[in-house]
């Protein structure tokens, strides 16, 4: 079936202030994109919602992707302790009454 | 704000018990879905639903099943719970579907013993 890669795969440790972008790769044409924070033991909060693939922005947050290349990316400038925690995407499925598609999420841990 | 509850936020169930767990929401949603979360594999679709009174099938509906009885109100049932049933269940709406933001509950911790 249709899959969700995210890389870094597992996990992702930054120094505060350094930018970090985490990536979705999938393995058939898809409609949407959007992406989730969740804080350890926390629910899903939404980031960004991309439909059609356009650039969206939210503060220090950008998501963009390549539709030709199934991918897409979340872009974190100058990072924050509190941005510490799991980055999920999900991708819509047409096929599938739009049901989404999530990876196994990136979990950010970000130093001092 | 959305607002997606669920009940219980933990429960300890035994192997071959029956469990339901119950999400609400009060954002006038159509579309409602129940994930489970383990680690290493993010967040899995179980059942969805997108009308009361029907219910479809997800990626892993294999020993679940679910009622949506009204708008608000989606159920995932446990008829006979098993071990690997052990994870965190999420119930999520959303009103277009995909093609628009979904908003979680806060979660629920299963373990089955």
């Amino acid at each position: 079936g249709q899959q969700v890669q995210q890389s870094p795969p597992a996990s992702l440790v930054l120094q505060e202030g350094e930018n970090a972008e985490l990536q979705c790769t999938y393995s058939t044409t898809l409609n949407s994109m959007q992406w989730f924070y969740q804080r350890p033991g926390g629910r899903l909060v939404s980031l960004l919602y991309s439909p059609s693939w356009a650039e969206q922005r939210g503060g220090r947050l950008t998501s963009s992707a390549a539709s030709n290349e199934s991918r897409s990316s979340l872009h974190i400038s100058s990072s924050q302790i509190t941005d510490s925690g799991t980055y999920l995407c999900a991708m819509e499925r047409p096929n599938n009454n739009n049901a989404p598609r999530f990876g196994a999420g990136t979990k950010l841990s970000v130093k001092p | 704000e959305a607002a997606v509850t669920q009940s219980p936020r933990s429960k300890v169930a035994v192997t071959g018990g029956k469990v339901t767990l119950s999400c609400h929401q009060t954002n006038n949603h159509d579309y409602m879905y129940w994930y489970r979360q383990d680690t290493g594999h993010g967040l899995r679709l179980i059942h969805y639903s997108y009308v009361a009174d029907s219910t479809e099938k997800g990626d892993i509906p294999d020993g679940y099943k679910a009622s949506r009885p009204s708008q608000e109100n989606f159920s995932l049932i446990l008829e006979l719970a098993s071990l690997s049933q052990t994870a965190v269940y999420f119930c999520a709406s959303s009103d277009e579907g995909g093609e628009d933001t979904q908003y979680f509950g806060p979660g629920t911790r299963l373990l089955v013993l």
